[in-house]
């Protein structure tokens, strides 16, 4: 079945440094999404990318879409506390309403 | 407020019992799903739900059980037969069109006693 592999799967970075995590899939995807779970929390959708090369803002955020449909990123400018979390990548499987989930990336932001 | 519901926030199983965690849903969202949270891992799909009276096995079906009898409701039982139930289980819904973005409940942590 299809994979989403993400990394790195933790990263632990100074207050103000950047941080960015890596979704990688091995079939080309019609869309991705990108949701953050706070530590004892749920899940909550940031984005969706669905356009070849596309790329988003939200504030520090930036979300980016391969040219090739097959990779997409997530990069925040000058970590905060607030930013501490699991942040997951979800595809959705071609010809079903499944969605999948990348292994995600922890992050932990010091102060 | 519109959203999704789930309970109880925790449960506990004996080994050889069945548990059934609730899921409600006020938000007129066609589309349900159940995901399990295992300690420091992503979400594995158990099952899902298009429509009223019809849902789909997930990635890790086995020795879980699902009803859709209401476009509200969306019951996972975890049968005897799930020999690790331990895990954070998470219910999501959706309008149901491609592409459309999940909502999540704020799960139930099940443990075994």
């Amino acid at each position: 079945g299809q994979q989403v592999m993400q990394i790195p799967q933790y990263q632990h970075v100074q207050e103000g440094e950047d941080f960015t995590t890596y979704c990688n899939s091995s079939t080309t995807l019609s869309n991705i999404q990108w949701y953050k779970q706070r530590p004892g929390g749920h899940p909550v959708f940031l984005i969706q990318l669905v356009k070849s090369g596309e790329v988003k803002k939200q504030k520090r955020l930036t979300f980016q879409f391969g040219e090739a449909k097959k990779n997409s990123s997530l990069h925040i400018t000058a970590t905060q506390t607030t930013d501490v979390g699991t942040y997951f990548c979800a595809v959705t499987r071609p010809g079903t309403y499944k969605y999948i989930f990348g292994t995600g990336t922890r992050l932990k932001v010091l102060a | 407020d519109g959203g999704i519901t789930q309970s109880p926030k925790y449960l506990f199983r004996k080994e050889g019992q069945n548990v059934t965690l609730s899921c409600e849903q006020n938000l007129n969202h066609d589309a349900m799903y159940w995901y399990r949270q295992d300690p420091g891992q992503g979400l594995r799909l158990i099952y899902y739900s298009q429509i009223v009276n019809d849902f789909q096995k997930g990635d890790i079906a086995e020795g879980y059980s699902v009803s859709r009898e209401k476009k509200e409701s969306f019951p996972l039982t975890v049968t005897s037969a799930q020999k690790n139930p331990t895990a954070f289980y998470l219910c999501a819904s959706s309008m149901g069109q491609r592409h459309e973005k999940l909502f999540f409940g704020s799960g139930t942590q099940l443990s075994v006693l």
